[in-house]
């Protein structure tokens, strides 16, 4: 079965600095791996998704991910952390279905606290 | 486009009670799914429906749980009767299809709390 797996519960970061969200994926056969995020009570927002290609994915609010096929990752960075940026993401990956179908199969999140 | 939209965004009720939750997807989506969050086991997919059928309710814990999606702008999810361990937010979300460079949209989530 397919599976992500996030190693840190949390991660601290000063603002202006660089973050790293990590995550590793379980998968047979092509990778399709995606990055959410969750404000605090807020629903999930898409952040961006690795599908073929370009082992960096660039998306939303300047993040950007590396997917890296040796070493079964897909983190999620930026350059330059904000405050705003505080809040609980989720790495994802497609897991097809006995019987057909696919679903999202999400890890079980990181949260990320930036501080002035 | 509104996004997906769930109503309502918070519902306190006591065990033993009926609760409605309901989703209105993104127009064009032909994909429907329903989620239940919470701290012990993570972001669960409860059920999903295609053009307004559903095709995997594994996910449903059990039979006080029901989904319904009459129609292609509407759907809802039942528990009848409720207990405290549903207590949970509950998210729908939408997708154009199920290919695998799909992307599903949530909506806002409703928090439930079965007293």
């Amino acid at each position: 079965a397919q599976s992500v797996a996030q190693p840190e519960d949390q991660v601290n970061v000063a603002e202006g600095n660089p973050l790293t969200v990590k995550c590793t994926y379980s998968v047979s056969g092509n990778p399709y791996l995606f990055w959410y995020v969750q404000y605090p009570n807020r629903g999930l927002q898409f952040l961006l998704k690795y599908i073929t290609g370009d082992n960096l994915v660039k998306g939303s609010y300047g993040f950007e991910a590396e997917f890296n096929k040796s070493q079964t990752s897909f983190h999620l960075k930026k350059p330059s952390a904000l405050v705003s940026d505080s809040a609980l993401y989720f790495c994802a990956v497609r897991e097809v279905l006995t019987g057909g179908g696919n679903k999202l199969t999400f890890g079980t999140g990181t949260q990320l606290k930036v501080e002035l | 486009d509104a996004g997906v939209i769930q109503s309502p965004r918070h519902e306190v009720t006591e065990m033993g009670q009926e609760v409605t939750l309901r989703c209105k997807p993104i127009s064009g989506h032909d994909y429907l799914f329903w989620y239940r969050q919470t701290m012990m086991r993570g972001l669960e997919l409860l059920i999903y429906f295609n053009n307004n059928v559903p095709i995997d309710d594994s996910g449903m814990p059990e039979d006080r749980f029901s989904a319904k999606m009459p129609n292609a702008s509407f759907s809802t999810l039942k528990i009848q009767p409720s207990e405290p361990r549903d207590s949970a937010v509950y998210f729908c979300a939408s997708s154009l299809g199920l290919a695998f460079t799909d992307t599903q949209y949530f909506g806002p989530g409703t928090r439930l709390t079965v007293l």
